[in-house]
């Protein structure tokens, strides 16, 4: 199975901030890495699919990169609503995993 | 869109249960369909997929054998039929559709709000 690993587990940051999580995949899965965005009581919500597109009416604040095995989300300034628990989850084979999340929190 | 799921409750270890998701909104025969679950406070586990003629399946290692995933194209629904519970199955459980119609890409651009499911005795 391929192992996702995501860092940092939590991040305390403030409106404005920048900031970049990272997820590492234990094999190569070319461009098959989305992220999502959780808010607490709430289902999940794609932000980026194929390690770098904007899901629609995801806005441009939030980015995503990657480099060989390891890919990056990153918003830009951070604003109120931002503040949640992010996932990474490779779409290349099943079984489909996700990393363990990253909170972003005041 | 709108993915309703429905189902859950208290169930004792060892028991059976069957998880509905109820989808309007899209043509649901034409796209892959998925349940992902979270226990409480925890991150989120990929369960099981199912392609959108039931040509192909997957299960996570954690429920292949005890869980199985259904679908009925004329009722627009997803199943998810759950046996040999333990208390580690205790969770919220989601369906979430494919984002691409068709072949589908693995990633999941909606999703219902979850169904408690509670394996204790």
């Amino acid at each position: 199975d391929i192992q996702m690993t995501q860092s940092p587990s939590s991040v305390s940051a403030s409106v404005g901030d920048r900031v970049t999580i990272t997820c590492r995949a234990s094999q190569g899965i070319s461009n098959w890495l989305g992220w999502s965005q959780q808010r607490p009581g709430k289902a999940p919500k794609l932000l980026i699919y194929a390690a770098s597109t904007l899901q629609d009416g995801v806005p441009s604040r939030f980015s995503g990169g990657r480099s060989g095995t390891e890919f990056t989300l990153t918003i830009s300034s951070l604003q109120p609503e931002d503040f949640a628990t992010y996932y990474c989850q490779q779409a290349h084979t099943f079984p489909l995993t996700f990393g363990g999340g990253t909170k972003v929190e005041l | 869109v709108q993915l309703v799921e429905s189902g859950g409750g208290l169930v004792q270890p060892g028991r059976s249960l069957r998880l509905s998701c109820a989808a309007s909104g899209f043509s649901f025969r034409d796209y892959a369909m998925y349940w992902v679950r979270q226990a409480p406070g925890r991150g989120l586990e990929w369960v099981s997929g199912i392609t959108s003629n039931s040509g192909d399946i997957g299960y996570a290692d954690s429920v292949k054998g005890r869980f199985t995933i259904s679908r009925d194209n004329a009722r627009n629904s997803l199943y998810l039929q759950l046996t040999g519970l333990r208390p580690e199955d205790t969770a919220f459980y989601y369906c979430a559709r494919d984002k691409d119609s068709g072949a589908g890409s693995y990633f999941f651009d909606h999703w219902g709000q979850g169904t408690l499911v509670t394996v204790s005795s």
